[in-house]
């Protein structure tokens, strides 16, 4: 079946570095890709998304990668700062647009 | 914009017990809404989409009859879990889509589901 996973569990971070979040996805079918932030006891927060004809996007902060070559997609958060602290999914499109798929979820911890 | 309110946020009851939780748009209409279950320390399971005006439709191994959905406006969708248990304990979540597809699903804050 489809799956959309990310590489590691918990990523510690000191406060004012960079993190970089990684996602393997497995369907090349893939049109969209969304990450979300999901604060312990909230549902998840959109943050960046992009679409399969592009290959970076930049917000506020944040940045996402896409490499289609080798299935894969990482969130980089520029100057990490305590309220990011949160579970990161990224979240594809494996069956068209209607249906998102969520990844496993990655820990972001970041340390004063 | 694109606020989606979930309630409620908490509810604890005894077994046997129907629960309703309300998934509402509040500054968008959706046509479509998604209902997600989700495990202590484990991802979001999508259980079913929710179309208004039209039956919902079911992942795989959601029984139908269990969580009942409806989507009887643009703004309101509302899933039933009946005849709760205590492994229906869970942290239930909605999300609704501000347009066609392409377009990402903004989310409620969850429901947490305990059953004693």
């Amino acid at each position: 079946g489809e799956s959309v996973g990310l590489h590691l569990p918990t990523l510690s971070v000191q406060e004012g570095d960079n993190s970089i979040i990684n996602c393997a996805y497995s369907n090349s079918a893939s049109d969209y890709f969304i990450w979300y932030k999901q604060e312990s006891g909230k549902g998840p927060q959109f943050i960046i998304d992009i679409r399969s004809n592009m290959d970076k996007r930049q917000g506020q902060r944040v940045t996402v990668l896409l490499n289609k070559t080798v299935k894969h997609l990482s969130l980089q958060i520029a100057a990490t700062q305590p309220g990011d602290s949160a579970v990161y999914f990224c979240a594809g499109t494996p069956g068209g647009y209607q249906k998102v798929t969520f990844g496993t979820g990655t820990k972001l911890q970041v340390i004063p | 914009g694109a606020v989606v309110s979930q309630h409620p946020s908490r509810v604890i009851c005894k077994s046997g017990t129907s629960v309703k939780i309300e998934c509402r748009s509040l500054d968008f209409q959706a046509t479509t809404m998604f209902w997600y279950r989700q495990f202590p320390k484990q991802s979001l399971m999508l259980m079913a989409t929710s179309n208004e005006g039209s039956k919902a439709t079911y992942e795989q191994g959601v029984e139908k009859d269990k969580f009942l959905i409806n989507h009887a406006s643009l703004t309101l969708s509302t899933l039933t879990v009946t005849s709760a248990h205590p492994e229906d304990s869970s942290f239930y979540i909605c999300s609704a889509r501000d347009g066609e597809g392409g377009q990402p699903q903004h989310f409620g804050d969850g429901t947490r589901l305990s059953i004693l």
